[in-house]
């Protein structure tokens, strides 16, 4: 069956721009994380999703990063006012529920120019 | 706050040999582990889960296992192929007990088997 996808593949943006990007899990995964892999730091964990509400919202980095999930499926991850360290991939993953092995898009890589 | 170590960073090894990955973790109290494999300029695949209940796990030519008190882990891969060349990362998810349920990464061991 389909995996998770993400979208756009790359975006590209000035610095002080907003963006979205989109992650589209596994169908009937309940559970849906987003992460941030970045050249020297390596992969870190954002937010987490368990169906529409998100209990722990302290691995944004800043308050310029939000996101959001309807309809316990498709999830948005908007940065406003980017910066250059914003650059980096961005990867969702969905479980089955929580706790069970994650399954990861092919990211987003965002860079700010 | 949980930290993940693996060694070696880069290996190299001619294609036949058996080889070793290693994953160390900082915080025993954890719920599971989880070994992928990453491409260059795709996503993550993921290879095995261990429970934190488990001893080992095996797919194919490779067996992962979890010795959770001591904060190791170990990735074997056995008669290794050009095509295992890839990056391989051990992620630890924390016993949460409800809330952040994120996956904690190590920095990964890039391998590359010589043909």
């Amino acid at each position: 069956g389909a995996g998770v996808s993400q979208s756009p593949s790359n975006k590209v943006t000035e610095k002080g721009k907003d963006v979205e990007l989109r992650c589209d899990p596994i169908s009937g995964h309940t559970a849906l994380y987003w992460y941030r892999q970045s050249l020297g730091q390596g992969l870190e964990f954002l937010i987490y999703f368990q169906g529409n509400s998100a209990p722990d919202k302290s691995g944004l980095p800043s308050d310029r990063f939000s996101a959001e999930r309807t309809g316990g499926s498709v999830s948005t991850l908007t940065i406003q006012r980017t910066q250059q360290e914003d650059s980096a991939v961005y990867l969702c993953a969905s479980s089955l529920v929580e706790g069970y092995e994650q399954y990861f898009g092919p990211g987003t890589r965002l860079t700010v120019t | 706050k949980q930290e993940v170590t693996q060694i070696p960073a880069a290996l190299s090894v001619p294609e036949g040999e058996n080889l070793v990955l290693n994953c160390s973790f900082t915080d025993s109290a954890i719920y599971n582990l989880q070994w992928f494999r990453q491409d260059p300029g795709k996503g993550l695949t993921s290879l095995l889960l261990i429970q934190s209940s488990q001893r080992e796990q095996t797919s194919g030519r490779l067996n992962a296992s979890l010795d959770k008190s001591s904060g190791r882990s170990t990735l074997y891969i056995a008669a290794s192929q050009p095509g295992d060349s890839a990056t391989y990362l051990c992620a630890v998810r924390p016993f949460s007990g409800g809330g952040a349920d994120g996956l904690t990464f190590g920095k990964g061991t890039h391998l590359i088997i010589q043909p």
